[in-house]
């Protein structure tokens, strides 16, 4: 079956420094990868998506790369600012058939960012 | 209002209640989802629905009944509720166009079984 794993947290950082979270997935075909971002008290909002091998998915300064030849989609910014402390989703969508608009999530990644 | 609602936001009940959590969306989106967030085991996919009177169950349904009547709406109900079922609820939405993997989560529900 399909799954999604993600570093356990929590990470803690400081203000402006690098941040990068690991996202491994497994799956039959092409699946459709994306991060979502949950800020305390929320429900979980899209953060960026791709849809194919080699994509880079982009928004609010966060990057992630589709490699398909190591079956990652790692999340990345360059300078993370406290306003991003929420907890971080790694999610594919299999797209092979049958009832495929089920979303399969990781655990999910605590990222506290101090000032 | 437009957007994902969840009602109530929070509900304490005892052991064999049933209770029911509410979710409506004015989008008229295609598929709804239930999820339930317990830590250490992130989100876990109780059920969901392509359309009005399609539901299909997902990883962690024992113990948890869904209809969804009208398009709008997609109500879970803990039949007889258990400690266990204590947790944070969310309903999500999503469109056709996006074939069902953009998600919009409502604010969620947070349910305490004593």
């Amino acid at each position: 079956g399909n799954s999604v794993t993600q570093m356990e947290g929590p990470v803690t950082l400081s203000e402006e420094a690098f941040l990068t979270i690991n996202c491994t997935y497994t799956a039959t075909g092409y699946p459709s990868l994306f991060w979502y971002v949950q800020y305390p008290g929320e429900g979980l909002q899209l953060l960026l998506k791709a849809t194919k091998a080699d994509d880079k998915g982009s928004n609010k300064g966060f990057e992630a790369t589709y490699r398909k030849e190591t079956t990652s989609f790692h999340l990345e910014k360059g300078s993370v600012q406290v306003s991003d402390s929420a907890v971080y989703f790694c999610a594919l969508r299999d797209n092979s058939g049958g009832s495929n608009y089920k979303l399969t999530f990781g655990k999910g990644t605590l990222l506290t960012v101090n000032p | 209002d437009a957007g994902i609602t969840q009602s109530p936001r929070y509900k304490i009940t005892e052991t064999g209640r049933q209770v029911t959590l509410m979710c409506h969306q004015t989008w008229s989106h295609s598929y709804m989802f239930w999820y339930r967030q317990d830590l250490g085991h992130g989100l876990r996919l109780i059920y969901y629905s392509a359309a009005a009177d399609i539901t299909d169950k997902g990883e962690v349904s024992d113990g948890y009944v869904v209809s969804r009547s009208k398009t709008e709406n997609f109500p879970l109900t803990l039949e007889s509720a258990t400690r266990s079922q204590t947790s944070v609820y969310f309903c999500a939405s999503s469109g056709r166009d996006s074939g069902g993997a953009i998600q919009y989560f409502g604010a969620g529900t947070r349910l305490s079984v004593l």
